[in-house]
């Protein structure tokens, strides 16, 4: 299985901030890679898919880049409604794989 | 707008089989531009994908090696849903399940409502 390994786990900034996750693949997945937004009780949201393509709707201060191993996800500006976890997944290989996931906080 | 609605009980019995539906709205269980996945989280497993069920000339399946002796995902063209089914729970797979469309091998785009399971006598 690809493993998934994502940092920090946890976050604390300020509104405004520049906040920047990192991903990093056990072996090669290209650009098969995707993230994710979760607040409590709510379903999963993607944002950018293929490393770095930002899915429609998806505010543009949310970037990503990167590929093989190592990806970065970038939220420009931090907003009060970031608050949230995220996660990269991988598609470049079953199974599916998330990371552990980020919690963001302000 | 696709939208997928998740049913099922959140009370299973250890032993019993865990079984969940997810009926699709906006799109078809037959495309061929489409996977239909099972994921579920808990805080022990983080994130976890089950399985999944898509047609491509024919209707075909992946599992996930943790629970493939255990599971089945099911498509029912007639009512354009899809089923989890996985049997012999125990109480390590009480977990929050979510149904997931993925479009053309990428993303999970879109998601079901989650339906938390617990698995207790």
């Amino acid at each position: 299985d690809i493993q998934m390994t994502q940092s920090p786990s946890s976050l604390s900034a300020s509104v405004g901030d520049r906040v920047t996750i990192t991903c990093l693949a056990s072996q090669d997945i290209s650009n098969h890679l995707n993230w994710y937004q979760h607040k409590p009780g709510k379903a999963p949201e993607l944002l950018i898919y293929d490393a770095s393509n930002l899915e429609t709707g998806v505010p543009s201060r949310f970037s990503g880049s990167g590929s093989g191993t190592d990806f970065t996800f970038i939220i420009s500006s931090l907003q009060p409604e970031d608050i949230a976890t995220y996660y990269c997944q991988q598609y470049d290989n079953l199974p599916l794989t998330f990371g552990g996931g980020t919690k963001v906080e302000i | 707008q696709v939208q997928l609605q998740q049913s099922g009980p959140g009370l299973v019995k250890p032993s019993q089989t865990l079984s969940l539906t997810c009926a699709i709205s906006g799109d078809s269980v037959s495309s061929n531009r489409a996977t239909w996945n099972w994921i579920r989280q808990s805080p022990a497993r983080g994130l976890e994908w089950l399985g999944r069920t898509y047609y491509r000339s024919k209707w075909y399946n992946d599992y996930a090696e943790s629970v493939k002796s255990r599971i089945t995902i099911d498509p029912d063209t007639s009512k354009n849903q899809f089923s989890l089914h996985l049997t012999s729970v125990t109480p390590e797979d009480t977990a929050v399940y979510y149904c997931a469309r993925v479009r053309n091998w990428g993303a999970f785009d879109y998601w079901g409502q989650g339906t938390l399971v617990t698995v207790s006598s």
